[in-house]
């Protein structure tokens, strides 16, 4: 079954500070993979997409790194800041393109908090 | 602006009653998605349309109704069948096909029952 995890479920860290988020998956085959943020009560907003054969992705102070040999990605905030604080959700495409509808699996999301 | 809207924000549902969420949106996107986001897990999807006058089925479709009569529409109906309707509910479109395809989210529907 595809599934993808996400770790940890929630996190506090002080404004300034660096932190990491994961994302680990079984989804077969593999197409790309993304990391929306969903302030509380809003729609969830793409941050980065990466496929299978991109290992890295920059979003100003956000990275994305991905190792498809041990489906694993992170999610690295540099300086938080205050408006750092929401859901960050990993999503995984199963297929290798195409006009599927069901091509999207969505992990739980890690929950940020960042504190003055 | 481009974008999807989503109304209303807060939906309060009485038992036995159906619902309607609106989902309009001005991306001339074909493919429009409906998905339940319930605390602690991860989007499930209720709900797709590839195109107009056609819609498929989710993972966790019963109790749920749709419709796609224009390109720019996609309501939600919410039955009395749901037994367990309380979520957040997200509608969204997609851009582009292949290992570039993206996700357009609406701001989303509270919807609660009395």
């Amino acid at each position: 079954k595809n599934q993808v995890e996400q770790s940890p479920q929630s996190l506090i860290i002080l404004e300034g500070k660096n932190c990491t988020l994961q994302c680990n998956y079984t989804v077969s085959p593999f197409s790309n993979l993304r990391w929306y943020k969903q302030d509380t009560g809003r729609g969830p907003v793409s941050l980065t997409i990466m496929t299978f054969s991109e290992n890295t992705k920059s979003n100003g102070r956000y990275t994305a790194t991905l190792d498809a040999d041990t489906k694993q990605s992170s999610l690295h905030i540099t300086a938080s800041q205050l408006s750092d604080s929401a859901s960050y959700i990993c999503v995984v495409s199963p297929y290798p393109g195409g006009n599927y509808g069901q091509n999207f699996v969505f992990g739980p999301g890690t929950r940020l908090s960042v504190l003055p | 602006d481009g974008g999807i809207t989503q109304s209303p924000k807060y939906l309060f549902r009485k038992e036995g009653q159906n619902v309607t969420l609106s989902c309009e949106q001005n991306l001339n996107h074909d493919a429009m998605y409906w998905y339940r986001q319930d605390p602690g897990q991860g989007l499930r999807l209720i709900y797709y349309s590839q195109i107009v006058n056609d819609f498929q089925k989710g993972d966790i479709a019963e109790g749920y109704s749709v419709s796609r009569e224009k390109k720019e529409s996609f309501p939600l109906t919410v039955t009395s069948a749901q037994k367990n309707p309380t979520a957040f509910y997200l509608c969204a479109s997609r851009k582009g096909t292949g290992n570039r395809e993206t996700q357009y989210f609406g701001p989303g529907t509270r919807l609660l029952v009395l």
